[in-house]
């Protein structure tokens, strides 16, 4: 199993510019969800979906979109980059949506908006 | 608001050293996780913990979670280099499940 995958690794965009982030899981985890990591901050939940076709607002929901149209992807959207998005983004997945169940996550993109 | 206070923000010590790390909350939890955060990596969960008491052992890192599930903490025992990284700990309630409430994270740094 190839776990929880993430591309791309780095990218740097310009204010106003949109990308999509993408993110695929191998294990048949119902639960995925996208974090951003920053310093002083910690993880803070941007959206999460509990199975295809299902998602939902985390944390820091604004300036991101998601789908969920398969089990496997779960792609991260931002619709006009900004300075405030520079961040290290992380994908995980989990079994079900109960947290009690392990979190896999993907390595992360670095994203630097400038 | 930050829920789960994480001590301390850094720590550096000499290869072969004992140390704890904290995770402290004014709040219950149902189950707390330990998840070791290496540098240009996601996240790997190491325990969880679900019992008031509950101490568990892997390797040289012994966990404990606190009587009333308030807390919990990390020793670690002879310290390598290879337990550099950031310490993270995540708790979740009983009323919601689903949500993982993070601590900020204890920076790890062993010095051979």
């Amino acid at each position: 199993n190839a776990g929880v995958t993430q591309t791309p690794k780095f990218q740097v965009l310009k204010t106003g510019q949109s990308m999509t982030l993408q993110c695929a899981q191998d294990m048949n985890h119902e639960y995925m969800s996208w974090y951003r990591q920053d310093p002083g901050m910690g993880l803070r939940l941007i959206h999460y979906s509990v199975g295809a076709g299902i998602t939902d607002q985390g944390e820091v929901p604004n300036g991101y979109n998601v789908s969920r149209s398969t089990t496997e992807d779960f792609p991260l959207r931002l619709l006009s980059a900004a300075p405030s998005q520079t961040s290290v983004y992380f994908c995980a997945s989990r079994f079900k949506a109960s947290s009690y169940n392990e979190q896999f996550f993907g390595p992360g993109t670095r994203l630097t908006v400038l | 608001t930050q829920l789960l206070e994480q001590s301390p923000q850094f720590l550096s010590i000499q290869e072969g050293e004992n140390l704890t790390v904290y995770c402290n909350s004014s709040s219950v939890f149902s189950s707390l996780q330990w998840y070791r955060q290496e540098p240009g990596e996601g996240p790997v969960l190491l325990v969880t913990v679900v019992t008031g008491g509950e101490v568990k052992k892997l390797k040289r890192l012994t966990f404990q979670f606190g009587d009333a599930r308030k807390d919990s903490s990390l020793h670690i025992t002879a310290a390598q280099p290879g337990d550099t990284g950031l310490y993270l700990c995540a708790g979740s309630y009983a009323g919601n499940n689903r949500k993982l409430i993070w601590g900020l994270g204890t920076s790890l740094a062993v010095n051979p």
